[in-house]
């Protein structure tokens, strides 16, 4: 049973413009929401987090938004770049039990 | 610092054979944990390891398993492989687990003919 899912497989959008990238989850006791970022040949690489008693994070570009009530974030890249074309990962951490868990990914081409 | 370092990066079996990937994490980062990527089904958790105990588990079956060495070096073994097993393994470096702090190597690409 999936904990964690990103039900958009791919995302294209033109550079300059919003890139939005969505996540569901169902257990509400999870205590930080991350993002991380993927290119082939590599493995991901840690993008930005928000923990669970927030419900924006801003770094730059890049911001995520948390909805507790709905167990939905949401990345956004403003603005989107060519170099941003990407799997995109959300993540789930559990303190308590140490499981850093997946969703299935989302492929962002940024269009120039 | 160095970061974390998967051997060999990839790897072709045959069906039936046994496969073992290594990991060595960052220096002083305690934990490890093992990710199978495949098309569509994202990084999917295989287990964890802490100061050499297995600390948590996913839902793979008794074919993977794995060990944590005293220098938090960690190995991951595949028996009797399989044609679905072929996918990309990642590990990932925390220095206690359960912060903020992962960091993953860049795979093993395991290719089961």
């Amino acid at each position: 049973d999936q904990q964690v899912k990103q039900n958009s497989p791919s995302l294209s959008v033109q550079e300059g413009r919003i890139s939005i990238l969505n996540c569901d989850y169902t257990n509400s006791m999870f205590d930080y929401f991350l993002w991380y970022k993927k290119y082939p040949a590599e493995g991901p690489t840690f993008l930005i987090s928000i923990s669970s008693i927030k419900d924006k994070n801003e770094d730059g570009r890049f911001t995520v938004f948390l909805n507790k009530s709905a167990k939905h974030l949401s990345l956004h890249i403003v603005p989107s770049q060519p170099g941003d074309s990407a799997v995109y990962f959300c993540a789930v951490l559990s303190g308590n039990t140490g499981k850093l868990i997946f969703g299935q990914g989302t492929t962002l081409q940024v269009k120039p | 610092k160095a970061g974390v370092t998967q051997t060999p990066r990839y790897l072709i079996k045959t069906r039936g054979q046994q496969v073992t990937l290594s990991c060595s994490p960052i220096s002083g980062h305690r934990s490890v944990s093992w990710y199978q990527q495949t098309p569509g089904q994202g990084l999917q958790f295989l287990f964890e390891y802490f100061s050499e105990t297995q600390r948590n588990k996913g839902n793979f079956p008794g074919r993977f398993s794995g060990r944590q060495f005293s220098n938090s070096r960690s190995e991951m073994n595949v028996s009797t492989l399989e044609l679905g097993d072929s996918a990309l393994y990642l590990c990932a470096s925390s220095a206690i687990g359960g912060r903020l702090d992962y960091t993953f190597g860049s795979g093993t690409r395991l290719t089961v003919v």
